[in-house]
């Protein structure tokens, strides 16, 4: 899926730790899109950004900051990981009223 | 709020059975539509889309869904499944204008052989 890249594909932290999940796009989308994915749940919106310059609280925004760096790139940061915030998290893309491209996710585990 | 309900979680099949997997949704205006399948370990990929006109959409690999406007209702079908089908199915609605997919929680499918 070479539309949306994610970084990094797994990642082990302790808990307080702090780090930043990368996301890509080379498709020109002008919004993007971040959510984790538990059991059971679905997928959940975390934060988005309709365009450039714009971001949005999602569902579950709470110990996320995000950062729409230019068209391309939207990061997740988590300032300080706490086990609740282990999940697969995936970052996504689209333009207009197109369906949404997906990354490939990335496994998030918090000690 | 709007929300998305899938009534299975868990579908266990044989190859050959015929699927329908149930979604609805609250939303009382003119929404867009979408079925999504997750193959274990991997991404979300689109199966089909509903913008408007015939409410029988078909997808790819043989993959099927009506839309009934008057149920609030997005099902997913196919008429033979195969082994190969095996995999979470997400269906997901977008209120027309709103930049947000709702998504519901999901269904695992496990096609036995």
């Amino acid at each position: 899926n070479a539309g949306v890249t994610q970084t990094p594909k797994f990642q082990v932290l302790k808990t307080g730790q702090s780090m930043t999940l990368q996301c890509a796009q080379d498709m020109n989308h002008n919004s993007m899109y971040w959510y984790r994915q538990d059991p059971g749940m679905g997928l959940r919106l975390i934060y988005y950004s309709a365009s450039e310059g714009t971001t949005d609280k999602g569902e579950v925004p709470n110990g996320y900051n995000v950062s729409r760096l230019n068209k391309r790139e939207f990061s997740l940061r988590l300032e300080s990981a706490a086990p609740s915030q282990t999940s697969v998290y995936f970052c996504a893309s689209h333009i207009g009223d197109q369906p949404q491209h997906f990354g490939d996710g990335t496994r998030l585990s918090i000690l | 709020a709007q929300s998305v309900s899938q009534h299975n979680h868990h579908v266990i099949l044989s190859e050959a059975a015929s699927l329908e997997l149930g979604c609805n949704y609250s939303y009382g205006g003119t929404v867009n539509l979408f079925w999504y399948v997750q193959y274990p370990g991997q991404h979300l990929q689109l199966l089909l889309k509903y913008f408007s006109g015939d409410p029988l959409v078909k997808g790819i690999k043989g993959f099927e869904a009506e839309f009934i406007k008057s149920k609030f209702s997005f099902n997913l079908r196919k008429p033979s499944v195969q082994w190969s089908d095996t995999a979470e199915y997400f269906c997901a609605v977008t209120p027309r204008g709103y930049n947000k997919l709702i998504f519901g929680a999901g269904t695992r499918l496990a096609v036995h052989p």
